[in-house]
């Protein structure tokens, strides 16, 4: 069964450094999503990819955040300059589409990157 | 807005009992709704689905849950609980009932099962 995957599993950098999560949708699915789940607070949106552009993002995803499809298969989030608020649990997710009113494409979600900020 | 409110953070059975785990939505429009499971280090899976059809709805493993709109409400049961049902339980919204795909998630509702 297709799924989708992330690397790494764990990551810890330094505050002030950069770090690049990486996800690999799976192969059909047009649409890109990442999310990110402090520890004990809830799943957030931070943003959706379709076509090589952002399609929807949150007030969480400023500046300090990128998004990429550098090549047919993978999809990355950049932090630039990383805070301590940024350790949390990120999720990668991809669905066929978007879905319409009354429809819904699932959103499937890769089994998280913990990124610590040190 | 939209946002959904996970009433318990920890729900505890035993084998064989049933399961009831409880969210509550608030949306400005008739919304789309879902439960979403996570076992420990595996991705968060669609347990079932709610997109203004049938009001009860079936989803994977023997789970249902019913959208009870003059309730806003949108638990989700289970007859007999498994071990393999021990995971977190995440009830989730759609923020926009079109094209827009943000999911809104609860805090989540960790499900113990004990033999």
């Amino acid at each position: 069964e297709p799924e989708v995957t992330q690397t790494p599993s764990h990551q810890v950098t330094q505050m002030g450094q950069e770090v690049i999560l990486r996800c690999v949708p799976i192969s059909n699915h047009l649409y890109f999503y990442w999310y990110r789940q402090i520890l004990g607070q809830k799943v957030e949106f931070l943003v959706s990819f379709y076509n090589n552009e952002i399609s929807e993002k949150s007030e969480i995803f400023d500046d300090q955040f990128s998004v990429e499809r550098p090549d047919g298969s993978n999809f990355t989030l950049k932090i630039r300059s990383t805070k301590l608020e940024d350790s949390a649990m990120y999720f990668c997710a991809s669905s066929e589409t978007s879905g319409g009113p009354l429809s819904y494409n699932e959103q499937f979600f890769g089994p998280g990157t913990r990124l610590t900020v040190l | 807005a939209q946002s959904v409110t996970q009433l318990d953070s920890h729900v505890s059975v035993s084998e064989g009992t049933p399961v009831l785990l409880r969210c509550n939505y608030s949306s400005s429009y008739s919304p789309s709704l879902f439960w979403y499971v996570q076992h420990p280090n595996k991705g968060l899976q669609l347990l079932l689905k709610y997109t203004s059809a049938a009001t009860l709805v079936k989803g994977i493993n023997g789970f249902e849950a019913e959208f009870k709109k003059s309730e806003t409400s949108f638990h989700l049961t289970k007859p007999s609980a498994h071990m393999s049902d021990a995971a977190e339980y995440f009830c989730v919204v759609r923020a926009l009932n079109q094209a827009g795909t943000a999911l809104i998630f609860g805090k989540g509702t960790t499900l113990s099962v004990s033999s």
